[in-house]
């Protein structure tokens, strides 16, 4: 069965900081990967999505994500984290052909001064 | 940008009750799901809808669950009699056609069952 899974329950880093936040899958093949962040009080937003091709893909509030095959991972990274990126990060699998797209247990990201 | 609306954002009920929750999915997207967060929680699949059925729905998607989309722009969650266990943020997420489409979320229901 699918599964996703992020190790890290909640991070803390420096405003300026580099981040990384990592996420582990278990799929058969390979699936469609995604990353989404929730603000208190908020719904899940889009930040990137890999289906295929370049392994380093490119999302939005400048974050970028790298698929390794060989270590079923789909980590989350930012050279730069900025206050406003204290949120809480979802990773999420969806199988190709299905309807179901799964989450992980959410990394909660707190930025310090 | 279209977006996924939910109403109520709110919804306090007594157990035993029931409640549906409302959503208005993005107008040219075909899927439709819902997701449920127990506070503190992780993000849980409850059911998905495609050609007005249920494409596919999880263990907690039990007899108390359904789900309709009754005039072509609403798409709606019933509780039929809510339980303790049943309070949480609940989800509308939309999809377009096509496999690579992400999910796009509403900003959820509060559901409190007293």
């Amino acid at each position: 069965a699918q599964s996703v899974t992020q190790p890290d329950i909640h991070i803390t880093v420096s405003e300026g900081a580099s981040l990384e936040l990592r996420c582990n899958y278990s799929y058969g093949a390979t699936p469609y990967l995604f990353w989404y962040v929730q603000s208190p009080g908020q719904g899940l937003q889009l930040l990137l999505k890999y289906f295929s091709g370049d392994t380093l893909v490119q999302g939005i509030k400048g974050f970028e994500a790298e698929f390794k095959r060989s270590q079923s991972s789909f980590n989350l990274r930012k050279p730069s984290v900025h206050w406003s990126d204290a949120a809480e990060y979802f990773c999420a699998v969806r199988n190709t052909g299905g309807f179901k797209t799964i989450f992980g247990a959410g990394t909660r990201l707190f930025v310090k001064a | 940008e279209p977006e996924v609306t939910q109403t109520p954002s709110h919804q306090v009920t007594q157990m035993g009750q029931e409640v549906i929750l409302r959503c208005v999915p993005i107008s040219n997207h075909l899927y439709f799901y819902w997701y449920r967060q127990i506070l503190g929680q992780k993000v849980e699949f409850l059911v998905s809808f495609y050609n007005n059925e249920i494409s596919e729905k999880s263990e907690i998607f039990d007899d108390q669950f359904s789900v309709e989309r009754p005039d072509g722009s609403n798409f709606t969650l019933k509780i039929r009699s809510t339980k303790l266990e049943d309070s949480a943020m609940y989800f509308c997420a939309s999809k377009a056609q096509g496999e690579n489409s992400p999910l796009h979320f509403g900003n959820g229901t509060r559901l409190t069952v007293t």
